[in-house]
């Protein structure tokens, strides 16, 4: 079975500064690896996937991520963050050949407060 | 394009009374939809799997009979909640499975219904 990590629950940061929200894995098979962000009292919207190819993937908003198979993370970074950034951040990963069609597993999610 | 809706989006019961909550694929076609239920500050967990003109499939410990799913058209997914307990107080995720051009099957996911049993 595959499972995700996210090791920071908060992370505070200031606005225009640039943010990591790290993301590790594990799984006996190949993955596929998701961001997805979401709002108060709101459902699940998409920042990125890694299918395959390029490790380093771009999302929405000026996010991006880095599929680093040694590490078996998944990163997501952004070079300088807004105040409308602030929001819960989730990390996912689906295992077959179907993609994120399969069943997800979420990480514990990641709250980014950005700060004036 | 991929819209998926829910309603309501909140719900207040009484204990002891059944509620059901409705997950719509707007602009597409979904045999299979995914329902999950989040607690306050916490993930996202899979409660089970609907498809379209058969049984749900429910992960381990999610009882059957508790949550009802049904999912009886392409566009309509619901998930009942008999008998409510204020245990049961949570915020359900609805997603739609939809495949794309590529073959690749994504998810899109409603806005959520947050249930509080009283």
């Amino acid at each position: 079975a595959q499972s995700v990590t996210q090791l920071d629950s908060q992370v505070p940061v200031f606005e225009e500064a640039p943010v990591e929200l790290r993301c590790n894995y594990s799984s006996s098979v190949s993955v596929y690896l998701f961001w997805y962000v979401q709002y108060p009292n709101q459902g699940l919207q998409l920042l990125l996937k890694y299918l395959s190819g390029s490790t380093l993937v771009k999302g929405i908003n000026g996010f991006e991520a880095e599929f680093n198979k040694s590490q078996t993370s998944f990163h997501l970074r952004k070079p300088s963050v807004h105040i409308s950034d602030t929001a819960e951040y989730f990390c996912a990963v689906s295992v077959g050949i179907t993609g994120g069609g399969n069943k997800l597993t979420f990480g514990t999610g990641t709250q980014l407060k950005v700060e004036l | 394009g991929a819209v998926v809706s829910q309603h309501p989006s909140w719900v207040i019961c009484k204990s002891g009374t059944s509620v059901k909550i409705e997950c719509r694929s707007l602009d597409f076609q979904a045999t299979t939809m995914f329902w999950y239920r989040q607690f306050p500050k916490q993930s996202l967990m899979l409660m089970a799997t609907s498809n379209e003109g058969s049984k749900a499939t429910y992960e381990q410990g999610v009882e059957k009979d508790k949550f009802l799913i049904n999912h009886a058209s392409l566009t309509l997914s619901t998930l009942t909640v008999t008998s409510a307990h204020p245990e049961d107080s949570s915020f359900y995720i609805c997603s739609a499975r939809l495949r794309d051009r590529a073959g690749y099957n994504e998810q899109f996911f409603g806005p959520g219904t947050r249930l509080t049993v009283l």
